[in-house]
């Protein structure tokens, strides 16, 4: 069955940092998200991408992060100063008719 | 603005018992509703999912739902609960935005299920 394969699975960082979480979406799918996930918390919606540009994003997404479909099979968020706030599991998604697609999964720890 | 309500934050049933998590919805057009679980430092697994038709959606292991629209709900149920199904159950609720060019979807805030043997 295809995967959304994220990496890292676990990544530290300190804080002020820049990070990149890479995904690779499901090949023939066209829409793509990033959620976040605080521990003990929701999952929180952040940004998706359709026809190469971002479609929607929330107010979490605010300058600091970015996303990039560089190569027509990576999917990356970057966030450029990282804060002590934006730790947490990281999810990339993919969506096809039948639904959507998860990822494992980047936890981000900043210290 | 669509959200999801699980008014269950944690629910205990013993193995072998019957279990229903509660979901309640809100969205402006027909919705799109998904049952994920979760394990602890895990993923997402997608246990089953409501586009249209059948009212009744089956899923994996032995996991059901019943989108009732009148009620704005969506009710995941299992007739018998396996120690393994212990984990986090979260609803979501999901769909075209006027755009129609997004899907997002809201999740709810989850609930914990323990299961005593």
């Amino acid at each position: 069955e295809p995967e959304v394969t994220q990496t890292p699975s676990h990544q530290v960082t300190q804080m002020g940092q820049e990070v990149i979480l890479r995904c690779v979406p499901i090949s023939n799918h066209l829409y793509f998200y990033w959620y976040r996930q605080i521990l003990g918390q929701k999952v929180e919606f952040l940004v998706s991408f359709y026809n190469n540009e971002i479609s929607e994003k929330s107010e979490i997404f605010d300058d600091q992060f970015s996303v990039e479909r560089p190569d027509g099979s990576n999917f990356t968020l970057k966030i450029r100063s990282t804060k002590l706030e934006d730790s947490a599991m990281y999810f990339c998604a993919s969506l096809d008719y039948y639904g959507y697609t998860f990822g494992s999964g980047t936890r981000l720890t900043v210290v | 603005a669509q959200s999801v309500t699980q008014p269950d934050i944690h629910i205990t049933v013993s193995e072998g018992a019957s279990l229903e998590l509660r979901c309640n919805y809100s969205y402006g057009a027909t919705p799109y509703l998904f049952w994920y679980v979760q394990s602890p430092g895990q993923g997402l697994q997608l246990l089953l999912k409501y586009f249209s038709g059948d009212t009744l959606v089956q899923g994996i292991k032995g996991f059901e739902a019943e989108f009732k629209r009148s009620q704005s709900s969506f009710n995941l149920r299992k007739p018998s609960v396996h120690w393994s199904d212990a984990a986090e159950y979260f609803c979501a609720v999901g769909g075209k935005n006027s755009g129609g060019s997004n899907y997002k979807l809201t999740f709810g805030k989850g609930t914990l299920l323990t299961v005593n043997p």
